[in-house]
């Protein structure tokens, strides 16, 4: 069976600190994996990895896939209290897999 | 650009009973999905539309479920009868095609059912 596991399941630090999220997949026919941040009910897009190896960067953002070991880490630097939010992670096979999300809180 | 629009925000309702949950998806997009969201747990898709043929509704229980968007514009999504654990937030995303990424969420609708 797919599946997407997303760790920690919360997380929470200060403003100014730097935090690593994890999501580990198993998922048939792997076409890509994407990061969302749900803030309150609606998630939006973050990043779409498709390649090993290749960072996706967006201002403090960052993100890499592991397709070997099948894993992606999202990456914010000087974490910001705007940054607080759900992180979740799909997996796109023959169906979009997703994980059950990050609560990460930042702290002032 | 306007986003996906969602009414009810809020639903309270008791269980046996019937709740109808609407989209106007943003102009243009031909695919919209709804999702349910239980707490702590990330979406699952009930429904995806193309245009206004389903393109896969493999995990909509149909016994108490159904979703229609006729014209393939907006859409609407009902339960009935609803259960307890229908309790969730259900989401209705579009995209001008048939990929992720390019989807937009509407801010959802929360159902609380007692």
């Amino acid at each position: 069976e797919d599946k997407v596991v997303q760790s920690p399941l919360s997380l929470v630090v200060h403003e100014g600190d730097t935090v690593t999220l994890n999501c580990s997949y198993e998922v048939t026919n792997f076409r890509s994996l994407l990061w969302y941040k749900q803030e309150k009910k609606a998630p939006t897009f973050l990043f779409m990895l498709t390649s090993s190896g290749i960072e996706k960067k967006s201002g403090r953002l960052s993100s890499i896939l592991d397709k070997k070991e099948l894993f992606s880490i999202l990456n914010i630097t000087a974490t910001q209290t705007g940054d607080s939010a759900i992180y979740l992670c799909a997996v796109e096979g023959y169906q979009l897999i997703w994980g059950a999300g990050t609560k990460l809180i930042i702290k002032p | 650009e306007a986003g996906v629009a969602q009414s009810p925000r809020y639903k309270i309702i008791e269980k046996r009973q019937s709740v109808a949950f609407w989209c106007n998806p943003i102009s243009g997009h031909a695919t919209l999905y709804w999702y349910q969201q239980i707490l702590g747990q990330g979406p699952k898709l009930l429904i995806q539309f193309q245009n206004n043929g389903v393109v896969d509704d493999s995990q909509l229980p149909k016994d108490r479920f159904s979703a229609e968007r006729l014209k393939g514009v907006d859409s609407t999504l009902k339960i009935q009868p609803a259960k307890l654990e229908d309790s969730a937030v259900y989401l209705c995303a579009s995209s001008p095609r048939d990929t992720y990424t390019e989807a937009f969420f509407g801010q959802g609708t929360r159902l609380t059912v007692v």
